[in-house]
């Protein structure tokens, strides 16, 4: 099975800052790699697929990247609403196993 | 207008039958897939399984031997069902259509297993 390692498990931020989540593949995913934001008490809610590209009317302040085993998750310019946890997940095969999880504070 | 809704009981004693039911509207689960995603309350997200637009499934190891998902096309509905429940089962239950990822979840339903 694939493991997937995401850090850091936590992150503390102020508004109008950029910050970096990382996930790392126990092997090559090929880039087939989403990200997901969940609020507190909501669904969790696809940002990217394919390691990069961005879903159907998330802003252009989040941005994925990466290859292999390695990528990451970056947010410009942090906005409120941006103060969640974030997941990225495995979607070459089966299980399709999500990281930890990296819960983003506000400062 | 792609929505899905988990519906199922909210308390479950250990060692039963867990129903859940995800009915879906705007796409089709002959051309889609629809995963089961399990969270415990305050934790992260654990894949349980999929069912595929052809009708085959995989399942999380951990749970393979206790799970099963099916459905039925005609209803537009999506069946999980896990037995031999036990309290770390408790948390948030969602079902989301699932290409290789998860693009459209439904608002999930809290179960408990507690005697």
């Amino acid at each position: 099975d694939i493991q997937m390692t995401q850090s850091p498990a936590s992150l503390s931020a102020s508004l109008g800052e950029t910050v970096t989540i990382e996930c790392l593949a126990s092997e090559d995913i090929y880039d087939i790699l989403a990200w997901y934001q969940q609020k507190p008490g909501k669904s969790p809610q696809l940002l990217i697929y394919d390691a990069s590209s961005l879903h159907t009317g998330v802003p252009s302040r989040f941005s994925g990247s990466g290859s292999g085993t390695q990528y990451s998750l970056k947010i410009n310019s942090l906005q409120p609403e941006d103060f969640a946890s974030y997941y990225c997940q495995n979607g070459l095969s089966a299980p399709n196993t999500f990281g930890a999880g990296t819960k983003l504070e506000l400062k | 207008q792609v929505q899905l809704e988990e519906s199922g009981p909210g308390l479950m004693q250990p060692s039963e039958t867990l129903s859940l039911t995800c009915t879906v509207s705007g796409f089709s689960l002959t051309s889609n897939g629809v995963g089961w995603v399990r969270q415990p309350l305050g934790k992260g997200l654990v894949w349980m399984g999929t069912i595929w637009a052809g009708g085959s499934t995989n399942y999380n190891s951990a749970v393979q031997s206790r799970l099963s998902i099916s459905r039925d096309t005609s209803k537009s509905q999506v069946f999980l069902k896990m037995n031999s429940l036990q309290p770390e089962d408790t948390g948030t239950y969602y079902c989301a259509r699932q290409r290789y990822y998860f693009d459209y979840w439904g608002q999930g339903v809290m179960v408990t297993v507690s005697s």
